[in-house]
């Protein structure tokens, strides 16, 4: 069974521009969550989906946002880039949701410059 | 403001000894808590977990405590083996409504040393 695929790994942009990041769950799976980790702040949750829509949202500004797809694969943007957004930004899938066991992506490290 | 907080950032045990992690919580909503390791270049891995209908909790080499009334709890790794060495996250769960959130401290970091 396949696990939880993000892409891309690394990406690099400069303050101003919007990034869009990708995560393809677990056959199966219909809840996603993001998170973000930067050094000394832990992961921070963003946002949680299922089935297509946001159950739950973190306290993030409104710069960042998502949406997930129909076959549950989901898609985090964030708009206007800050350097504070340099980080690791993390997807899980589960079945039902963030009660249960989570699966983790291995992330993808975003750099602002 | 800091819900779950590891206040160790970091960790050091022999290879055989105990290694004990501690998380503290201050929301009293919090009803089902987890612990994830982390090595780096991967994504977190789900360790164990406990609800707060529970004190302990126990898988092989794994033992998570939950003390409610301090609101705290431990990670038991009894015996660290040198692949232990990780960050270990610990999370904590509580219900809005319907709405359920995942809120995680800042991690420890262990080194079991040979």
């Amino acid at each position: 069974k396949a696990g939880v695929t993000q892409t891309p790994r690394y990406l690099i942009k400069t303050r101003g521009q919007q990034v869009t990041l990708s995560c393809s769950p677990i056959s199966g799976h219909r809840s996603v969550s993001w998170y973000q980790q930067t050094p000394g702040q832990g992961l921070q949750f963003l946002f949680e989906y299922f089935s297509e829509t946001q159950r739950n949202k973190g306290n993030f500004p409104g710069r960042f946002s998502g949406r997930q797809f129909s076959n549950s694969r989901s898609e985090m943007n964030v708009s206007t880039l800050e350097l504070g957004d340099s980080a690791l930004y993390l997807c899980a899938s589960s079945l039902w949701g963030v009660r249960e066991k989570l699966f983790f992506g291995s992330g993808t490290q975003l750099s602002v410059l | 403001d800091q819900q779950v907080k590891q206040n160790s950032p970091s960790l050091s045990v022999q290879e055989g000894r105990i290694s004990i992690l501690n998380c503290d919580y201050t929301n009293s909503m919090f009803d089902y808590f987890l612990w994830y390791k982390k090595y780096p270049a991967e994504g977190p891995t789900f360790l164990i977990s406990i609800s707060s209908i529970k004190d302990k909790n126990e898988d092989g080499r794994f033992t998570v405590f939950l003390n409610k009334s301090a609101k705290h709890l431990s990670l038991h790794i009894v015996p660290s083996q040198p692949g232990d060495s990780a960050v270990y996250f610990c999370a904590a769960e509580g219900h809005t409504g319907t709405a359920s959130k995942l809120t995680f401290g800042t991690g420890t970091r262990l080194q079991v040393t040979l």
